[in-house]
């Protein structure tokens, strides 16, 4: 069965950053892209970005251009999403999604706490 | 402030059928298709309805969407206690390339 697994909940202070990892399994790796979402504590959801499955083409919301990079070791079938220059205001639930479209899986989610 | 406008709340006795609404612009609802999440307190979200009125597999059919111009809806006939969560419609915005959009999403509370 489809699986996104992500790596635990990280604590950061202000000014640092944080990589999350989205280690999927159940599918050709190479067939989807996979996107991220993140949910502040009683907030809405917030679409970050996307990468291709191939880590070639990938594209992201304004608010997080130059501050996130998303890369993918396909030996392991596993993406990863890393957040510089941390603030306040990137404490959230980080989730992974797969598909181009819509989000068919989802990981179970990241708890980032930026906090000084 | 989201691209995508929806009620804050809606709520409906067992058995009733509540509608949410979800209003964009020609550049996201208009231009694009529209899909439904559905997310429990603590629990990651799951795809409702994709391309505006298309039910995965397992996704009883209760739950309908449906698109006419810049607005699109979630219904959920036979409402039941363990629909009581938050909906989400989501779209992409032409005015940004590869740009993804959610609305602030409506609690749903049975009554």
């Amino acid at each position: 069965q489809v699986q996104l697994l992500q790596s635990g909940a990280e604590v950061r202070q202000p000014g640092t950053s944080v990589k999350v990892s989205c280690k999927t399994s159940g599918y050709t790796f190479d067939n989807f892209h996979v996107n991220w979402v993140r949910q502040a504590p009683g907030q809405g959801l917030e679409w970050m970005g996307w990468m291709s499955p191939n880590s070639e083409n990938t594209d992201f919301a304004e608010k997080f251009r130059g501050r996130v990079t998303v890369t993918s070791d396909t030996s392991i079938t596993t993406v990863y999403m890393e957040l510089r220059n941390l603030t306040l205001e990137d404490t959230a639930v980080y989730y992974c999604a797969r598909g181009r479209s819509y989000f068919s899986y989802w990981g179970q989610g990241t708890l980032v706490t930026v906090s000084s | 402030q989201s691209v995508l406008t929806q009620p804050s709340s809606v709520s409906g006795a067992p058995g009733q059928k509540v509608t949410i609404s979800c209003s964009g612009r020609t550049s996201n609802i208009g231009s694009n298709y529209v899909y439904w999440y559905q997310q429990f307190p603590g629990m990651a979200p799951k795809l409702l309805i994709y391309n505006n009125d298309q039910r995965p597999s397992g996704v009883p059919d209760r739950f309908s969407g449906s698109k006419s111009g810049t607005s699109a809806s979630l219904a959920i006939s036979g409402l039941q206690s363990e629909d009581e969560a938050d909906y989400y419609c989501a779209s992409w915005d032409d005015n940004v390339v590869g740009r993804g959009v959610f609305g602030p999403g409506t609690q749903v509370t049975v009554l």
